[in-house]
């Protein structure tokens, strides 16, 4: 089905342990987003991108990097995690317009 | 910048009532989206309506429509005959593309259906 996936739906870190978020869309969505779902804030905006070979940050790009080196594709790095890096990982992707966003099924993260 | 707020954390409903949950924006641009999502406890992100801020008639999708009150900058989501099927967090999220077509969420209302 089409879509948007990411890899992985859960996992566990230790404090400092690095690790790469995968998200990948194939619907040729030019914008792509990576959002952190906590409790009572809904879900803030990581970094976006808006179009291959873009990146920028969004309200909360502290901690994390990102790349878009394919246009399907769009990487969430954390180099260092935080236990405060533990949240529910949405990665999205649209076109323009106002059935253009699609999200993927989210990743669990623990950092323990 | 942009703003969304849903001042409302809880609501209760009855099944087979009708509720409406509220949602205020706030914006420079003259040109956005508002959506509603729906997200239940399995976690996914569901679509539910969108309205564009040029559209002329509140929008409407089943059992879902739209309150859009464009001088209040207000876009509050109603659910006729409710259902159990709708207890669910509930996002109000607007986008323009002055700023990178970026979807902001507000906080999200908790909405539980009581048979």
């Amino acid at each position: 089905n089409a879509g948007v996936t990411q890899t992985p739906k859960f996992r566990v870190l230790k404090t400092g342990q690095s690790m790469t978020l995968l998200c990948a869309q194939d619907m040729n969505h030019e914008y792509m987003y990576w959002y952190r779902q906590d409790p009572g804030m809904g879900l803030r905006l990581i970094h976006y991108s808006v179009g291959e070979g873009t990146t920028a940050k969004g309200e909360v790009p502290d901690g994390y990097n990102v790349s878009r080196l394919k246009k399907q594709n769009f990487l969430l790095g954390l180099e260092s995690a935080a236990p405060s890096q533990t949240s529910v990982y949405f990665c999205a992707s649209s076109s323009t317009g106002r059935y253009g966003y699609t999200f993927g099924s989210g990743t669990r993260l623990t950092v323990v | 910048a942009q703003k969304i707020t849903q001042t409302q954390p809880g609501m209760f409903v009855q099944e087979k009532e009708a509720v409406t949950l509220d949602c205020t924006y706030d914006t420079s641009d003259p040109s956005y989206g508002l959506f509603w999502y729906k997200q239940p406890s399995s976690g996914e992100m569901i679509f539910l309506i969108y309205q564009g801020s040029y559209d002329q008639q509140n929008a409407t999708e089943g059992r879902y429509s739209l309150n859009f009150q464009k001088a209040r900058k207000s876009a509050n989501l109603v659910i006729s005959a409710s259902q159990l099927g709708d207890s669910a967090m509930y996002f109000c999220a607007m986008s323009s593309g002055s700023y990178g077509n970026k979807l902001v969420f507000g906080a999200g209302t908790i909405l539980r259906v009581k048979s």
